[in-house]
């Protein structure tokens, strides 16, 4: 079965270092979004991308980067750790070529110390 | 600006007891209305789409339905293994994807 996995499922770590989320889907699917999940906000929009070397920024860019390099996986990245950051993350992928229903990841829980 | 509300925050319903909840959004052309449920520690899992005014959607205890301003999750006979947080989100004309803040429905035996 198609399924999108993230990886780690929880990360602690220190202000001011670079981490790296994973994220790696078997539905072939071109569109892949990364979301950060906080109390009282909601889901929110990071980044995403809609196929092999394009990406774009979502509301909450700030301190975020990610980059596609194959139709699977979409990495993000945090360049310098910071305590506002601390959130639960969720990669989700959907079909191409229209307004179509999104498949998320477990999520990773990143706090920062 | 776009936007997307759910009502109410929280539910606690015993079962059986047959409710609403509701999603109200303003956007810039809608491309589409989906429904996801989120158990805790888990990531959203997709219920339904809904494309157009009018177009109605089943499973099982549940039905949504969706207007021109604003979308309802209508549970029926509820079982405690319902509770969970429901999920409202809509792609506009950009095809970006709005969530709500969620409904989190408690179900009690």
């Amino acid at each position: 079965d198609a399924e999108i996995t993230q990886s780690p499922r929880h990360k602690i770590t220190e202000t001011g270092r670079q981490v790296t989320l994973a994220c790696h889907q078997t539905w072939n699917h071109n569109n892949m979004f990364w979301y950060r999940q906080d109390l009282g906000h909601g889901l929110r929009l990071i980044h995403y991308s809609y196929g092999v070397q394009d990406t774009n920024k979502g509301e909450v860019s700030d301190g975020y980067s990610v980059s596609r390099s194959n139709t699977e996986d979409l990495p993000l990245t945090l360049e310098s750790a910071a305590s506002s950051q601390t959130s639960v993350y969720f990669c989700a992928s959907s079909d191409s070529g229209g307004a179509y229903e999104q498949y998320f990841g477990p999520g990773t829980r990143l706090t920062v110390t | 600006e776009d936007q997307v509300t759910q009502s109410p925050e929280a539910l606690r319903l015993q079962e059986g007891e047959s409710s609403s909840l509701n999603c109200s959004y303003t956007v810039s052309g809608l491309r589409g209305l989906f429904w996801y449920r989120q158990d805790p520690g888990k990531g959203p899992e997709f219920l339904f789409t809904l494309y157009s005014a009018g177009e109605e959607k089943e499973k099982e205890r549940l039905k949504a339905t969706l207007t021109k301003k604003e979308s309802f999750l209508h549970i029926t006979a509820p079982k405690p293994e319902d509770s969970a947080t429901y999920l409202c989100a809509v792609a506009s004309g950009t095809y970006k994807y709005i969530f709500g803040t969620g409904t989190r429905l408690k179900v009690l035996a």
